[in-house]
């Protein structure tokens, strides 16, 4: 158990919808990520958040936001959903703003759009 | 760009067999380099990290990577197997500290008893 905790598990929706995720970082850990995985484009880092403000975003979509509340969770938010959406969104949470400290990654949620 | 690539999708080695999962990138300086596994079910875990210094690096779980820079590549060895080992393995790279990690497509590896 990493100590990071993602809700919901799963999720499944229809295309057009709009849905939020939920991460909890590990005691202590200031700094929150969110990743995509699906099959065709492997592990892709979408944006980090250290201590509420936004750090570092990668390939995010102009559809997709995120952000890191006082309590330091955080949501990201996915709206107009396609069917290209569907995959597995992994959190993971470091203890600095710096990216190549450890990271512990979350269980994932697993999106499905139909 | 930099870029990672781990050649072999699958791997399959009998229990108690070596291994040795590949892993190349693509960048003009060193970067930071790291191995992640990823179990059944589960969110990745770090194995072991490279960032400078010894280019034999241990981690966890009995892993060990060597790093060498006319090859540009960060291989991923273990001396023996164990059934649970069996998961899918991530090679990643950052630029820098403060860079994003990218990841490679991933080697699953299966355990044959």
């Amino acid at each position: 158990d990493s100590g990071v905790t993602q809700t919901p598990k799963h999720l499944i929706t229809a295309t057009g919808q709009r849905v939020t995720l939920r991460c909890s970082p590990r005691s202590g850990d200031l700094s929150v990520y969110w990743y995509q995985q699906s099959l065709d484009q492997g592990l892709q880092f979408l944006i980090q958040y250290y201590n509420g403000e936004e750090r570092a975003k990668g390939n995010i979509l102009e559809r997709f936001s995120a952000q890191q509340f006082p309590d330091l969770h955080s949501e990201l938010n996915l709206s107009s959903l396609e069917l290209g959406d569907s995959a597995l969104y992994f959190c993971a949470s470091s203890a600095t703003g710096t990216s190549v400290v450890e990271q512990y990654f979350g269980p994932g949620t697993r999106l499905t759009v139909t | 760009a930099q870029s990672v690539t781990q050649p072999d999708i699958h791997i399959t080695v009998s229990e108690g067999a070596s291994l040795e999962l590949r892993c190349n990138y693509s960048y003009g300086a060193t970067p930071y380099l790291f191995w992640y596994v990823q179990s059944p079910g589960q969110g990745l875990q770090l194995l072991l990290k490279y960032f400078s210094g010894d280019t034999l690096v241990q981690g966890i779980k009995g892993f060990e990577a060597e790093f060498k820079r006319s090859q540009s590549s960060f291989n991923l060895r273990k001396p023996s197997v164990h059934w649970s080992d069996a998961a899918e393995y991530f090679c990643a790279v950052s630029m820098n500290r403060d860079d994003k990690i990218i990841f490679g497509k991933g080697t699953r590896l299966h355990i044959l008893p």
